[in-house]
């Protein structure tokens, strides 16, 4: 069974501070790694995908990839309250995605 | 800007009927892409198709689902003989490349009901 464990939260943030998002997988033959924003009775909508170890940054946003450790994660600088939302962590092993529960974020004025 | 769309937005079916989700790709992906979501619960890849075929299958996606890309636009979802455990949100996605380099595009989603 391959899993993707994210914390369901909420994390609260007020903001401009950095909201911290994280994410552990089993399969250790995953590829990529997916980071998507869904807000409520929404579609998932991609952030931004890594697939090589180390940091990769767009704007305020910085995925960081340690294959070893199986953890990846998302780090939101300058938080918004429109970043308010559930953000969703998806892995792709070889065949098909898998994504986690995701992690509610509320950003606070 | 271009985008995914799903038709319809809702659908409410008796258990034990068919039902037929239409989405319509971006014009020039090549990778299609079904998801669903139960109300709470996270997203469950259910099939990719390209080049007209199947590319993979999720456990979920058994002889009760099938993927049809009738026309160079529409891609649809079919589920034979409807159960309660169908109801969910259903997405559709579309990408220009493979994975693992691909960006997909999600469509708004056809929340589907079965009573």
């Amino acid at each position: 069974q391959k899993e993707v464990e994210q914390n369901s939260g909420p994390l609260s943030v007020p903001e401009g501070a950095i909201a911290s998002l994280n994410c552990t997988y089993s399969d250790r033959g995953s590829q990529s790694f997916f980071w998507y924003r869904q807000y409520s009775g929404k579609s998932p909508e991609l952030i931004m995908f890594i697939y090589s170890n180390g940091d990769k940054e767009d704007g305020r946003f910085t995925a960081q990839l340690n294959k070893a450790s199986q953890y990846v994660s998302l780090l939101i600088r300058d938080s918004q309250p429109s970043d308010s939302a559930t953000y969703l962590c998806a892995v792709y092993p070889g065949n098909q995605f898998y994504f986690g529960t995701g992690t509610s974020l509320t950003v606070i004025p | 800007e271009p985008e995914v769309t799903q038709t319809p937005s809702h659908q409410v079916t008796q258990m034990g009927q068919e039902v037929i989700l239409r989405c319509v790709p971006i014009s020039n992906h090549l990778y299609f892409y079904w998801y669903r979501q139960i109300l709470g619960q996270k997203v469950e890849f259910l099939v990719s198709f390209y080049n007209n075929e199947i590319s993979e299958k999720s456990e979920i996606f058994d002889d009760q689902f099938s993927v049809e890309r009738p026309d160079g636009s529409n891609f649809t979802l079919k589920i034979r003989s409807t159960k309660l455990e169908d109801s969910a949100m259903y997405f559709c996605a579309s990408s220009d490349e493979a994975v693992p380099y691909n960006e997909q595009f999600f469509g708004p989603g056809t929340r589907l009901t079965v009573l």
